[in-house]
């Protein structure tokens, strides 16, 4: 059974472009979600889509946005990018609830973006 | 504001030893507490869980303790391997619109030597 698949592995950006990241979960799996993770700030939810829709939101400036589509495929799109962007994007997948008491969330391998 | 406090945030043992790493949360509404494993170059994987009406969960060398009063969960790695040596993430975890949504701490760098 194939895991989380994101592409690219590794980004890297000027400051100001924009970028979209892809995410292709686990067969069958519905939820998606997306965190972010810098050394300064850790892992940080950003959000998640559930059948194409999002259903929550992280802390997050309006540049960072993101979709799903029906096949439970998801790309997320961060636009102006500044430095401060300059992350590993994880994406996980997960059966129905994101990371639920009853629902593992399985994670990929992740984006390596650098914003020059 | 950090959520979830994590120490401590490296950790050095030997093969065979007890590893224990330490969170502590203030949010009360919290009411899943995941533990994940991160290898380098990997993402975050599950390792294991506990819903706050359990003080305590074991899964094979890995037992989680939870203090409901205190608002603090713990770690424990029994005869530590070479192989755990890797980043370690408490999260807290609270339902909102049907999911639930983790704050992580910031990570235990684990190195078990042999």
């Amino acid at each position: 059974k194939a895991g989380v698949t994101q592409t690219p592995r590794y980004l890297i950006k000027t400051r100001g472009q924009q970028v979209t990241l892809s995410c292709s979960p686990i067969s069958g799996h519905r939820s998606v979600s997306w965190y972010q993770q810098t050394p300064g700030q850790g892992l940080q939810f950003l959000f998640e889509y559930f059948s194409e829709t999002q259903r929550n939101k992280g802390n997050f400036p309006g540049r960072f946005s993101g979709r799903q589509f029906s096949n439970s495929r998801s790309e997320m799109n961060v636009s102006t990018l500044e430095l401060g962007d300059s992350a590993l994007y994880l994406c996980a997948s997960s059966l129905s609830r994101a990371a639920g008491v009853d629902t593992e969330a399985f994670f990929g391998q992740g984006t390596r973006l650098t914003v020059v | 504001q950090q959520q979830v406090k994590q120490s401590p945030q490296s950790l050095i043992v030997q093969k065979g030893g007890i590893s224990i790493i330490n969170c502590a949360y203030e949010n009360t509404a919290f009411d899943y507490f995941p533990w994940y494993q991160q290898f380098p170059g990997k993402g975050p994987a599950l390792l294991i869980a506990i819903r706050p009406d359990v003080s305590e969960k074991k899964e094979g060398r890995f037992t989680i303790s939870f203090n409901k009063s205190a608002k603090q969960f713990s770690l424990h790695i029994m005869d530590s391997q070479p192989g755990d040596s890797a980043t370690y993430f408490c999260a807290a975890s609270i339902e909102i619109g049907g999911s639930y949504i983790p704050t992580f701490g910031r990570g235990t760098s684990l190195i078990v030597h042999p």
